[in-house]
């Protein structure tokens, strides 16, 4: 099945700069790669996505990037803000035939703390 | 509108209670999600319901017994819990067909074992 290792495990930033987050994933059928951000005591929030058939994807201070070759993605987030200090989960998919949804994998979380 | 309502946000039950878990969406999603999330752990998938019908059950025990009554509304019925059953219970839904990716998390119930 799917392997998904996400790094680093945590993160700590100043307000105004880059953050990074990357993943790598293990099978090579995987078509989606969404990232999620989960604040304390919430449900995961979808907070933008990929697919296997696009380089890189941006929304305002958001990227990510995917390297299908590599098997590996990123999220880049900018100018960072006290408010995006949560845990970050990247996750990989691939449908199975038929009608059976999409079953994510998840990396195992980065902790990401801006410091004002 | 991407909103998943889970009820209750927190129960307490002991190990022979029953108790039940409800989640609803009314985004015409047909694929419904259980997952489970201890602390400081990604959530990991417990079953996946696509046409009211059960799709995936990542073998999970059967003291969780889930439940589609239809295709706004998820249940996850419990009895006979452990203390390490305790963890955080996430509904999501997505839609059932391929070229629809995206999954929406609802807020989860906070699970506590007695």
């Amino acid at each position: 099945g799917e392997n998904v290792e996400q790094h680093p495990s945590t993160l700590s930033v100043q307000e105004g700069d880059s953050a990074v987050i990357k993943c790598t994933y293990s099978d090579s059928a995987s078509n989606y790669f969404p990232w999620y951000k989960q604040e304390l005591g919430k449900g995961p929030q979808l907070i933008i996505d990929i697919r296997s058939n696009v380089g890189e994807k941006k929304d305002q201070r958001i990227a990510v990037t995917l390297n299908k070759t590599a098997k590996h993605f990123s999220l880049h987030i900018t100018e960072t803000q006290p408010e995006d200090s949560a845990v970050y989960f990247c996750a990989a998919s691939n449908f199975r035939p038929g009608n059976a949804g999409n079953m994510l994998t998840f990396g195992g979380g980065t902790r990401l703390m801006v410091k004002p | 509108d991407t909103e998943v309502t889970q009820t209750p946000k927190h129960l307490v039950m002991g190990m022979t209670n029953k108790k039940s878990l409800k989640c609803e969406q009314h985004m015409g999603h047909r694929a419904m999600y259980w997952y489970k999330q201890k602390a400081k752990k990604p959530p990991e998938l417990m079953f996946v319901y696509s046409y009211e019908k059960l799709s995936i059950n990542e073998s999970v025990p059967s003291r969780f017994s889930p439940e589609c009554p239809n295709s706004s509304l998820l249940n996850l019925h419990l009895h006979a819990l452990q203390p390490e059953d305790s963890a955080l219970y996430l509904c999501a839904s997505s839609q059932a067909f391929r070229g629809s990716y995206e999954q929406y998390f609802g807020p989860g119930t906070r699970l506590t074992v007695t």
